[in-house]
């Protein structure tokens, strides 16, 4: 199957920070990238997307980047929660097919 | 919103047995649902497009006499892992696209943990 599978980097995050993840994708045929938050246990959860001709978006309290150039996607939470506590991942869609490729993902942890 | 329902949210299950797991969509019909497993503290790996009426797309790499996937209706789709082993265990994880395909017409259900021993 496709995938990465790795073993989670964990970013630590001051509350009320604003948090930067970031992800390296190697398909540049991709109509969406989506960025996804997943808490133990549970199914992902959708954050946000970005079309590939878009370099950026933002939704409520986040922002994703899109920088085709050098393939890097990344999504910034302003004024973390503890509740954003969890893995994110990035995931795209590749133009050739209807599917969802998950790539790496982060463990978020907020400090008090 | 849509909603994604997989039962059982976990089960254990004896070496060489099979079991089975749904995937129902609530309130909207999907053409099309996707499984994936995820092992602990790695990424979601895709292993099958189910697609209604007809036979279900695998990725490469997984076998598909060993996870069987029936795509019997437009809200349910199941994933029978057969004669199960211990390194099956894991956590399985559908999802069904609403309409159209983007980021926010996918939905996830919230994943079956399966234990064989």
């Amino acid at each position: 199957g496709e995938s990465v599978g790795l073993h989670l980097p964990t970013l630590s995050v001051q509350e009320g920070d604003n948090s930067i993840i970031n992800c390296a994708y190697s398909n540049s045929a991709s109509d969406y990238f989506i960025w996804y938050k997943q808490e133990s246990g549970k199914g992902p959860q959708f954050i946000i997307d970005i079309r590939s001709n878009m370099d950026k978006r933002q939704g409520q309290r986040v922002t994703v980047l899109l920088n085709k150039t050098v393939k890097h996607l990344s999504l910034q939470i302003a004024a973390t929660q503890p509740g954003d506590s969890a893995v994110y991942f990035c995931a795209e869609i590749p133009r050739s097919a209807s599917k969802i490729i998950f790539g790496s993902g982060t463990r978020l942890s907020i400090r008090p | 919103g849509a909603v994604v329902s997989q039962h059982p949210s976990w089960v254990i299950c004896k070496s060489g047995t099979s079991v089975k797991i749904e995937c129902r969509s609530l309130d909207f019909q999907a053409t099309t649902m996707f499984w994936y497993r995820q092992f602990p503290k790695q990424s979601l790996m895709l292993m099958a497009t189910s697609n209604e009426g007809s036979k279900a797309t695998y990725e490469q790499g997984v076998e598909k006499d060993k996870f069987l996937i029936n795509h019997a209706s437009l809200t349910l789709s199941t994933l029978t892992v057969t004669s199960a082993h211990p390194e099956d265990s894991s956590f399985y994880i559908c999802s069904a696209a609403l309409d159209g395909f983007s980021g926010n017409t996918i939905y996830f259900g919230e994943g079956s943990w399966l234990t064989v021993v």
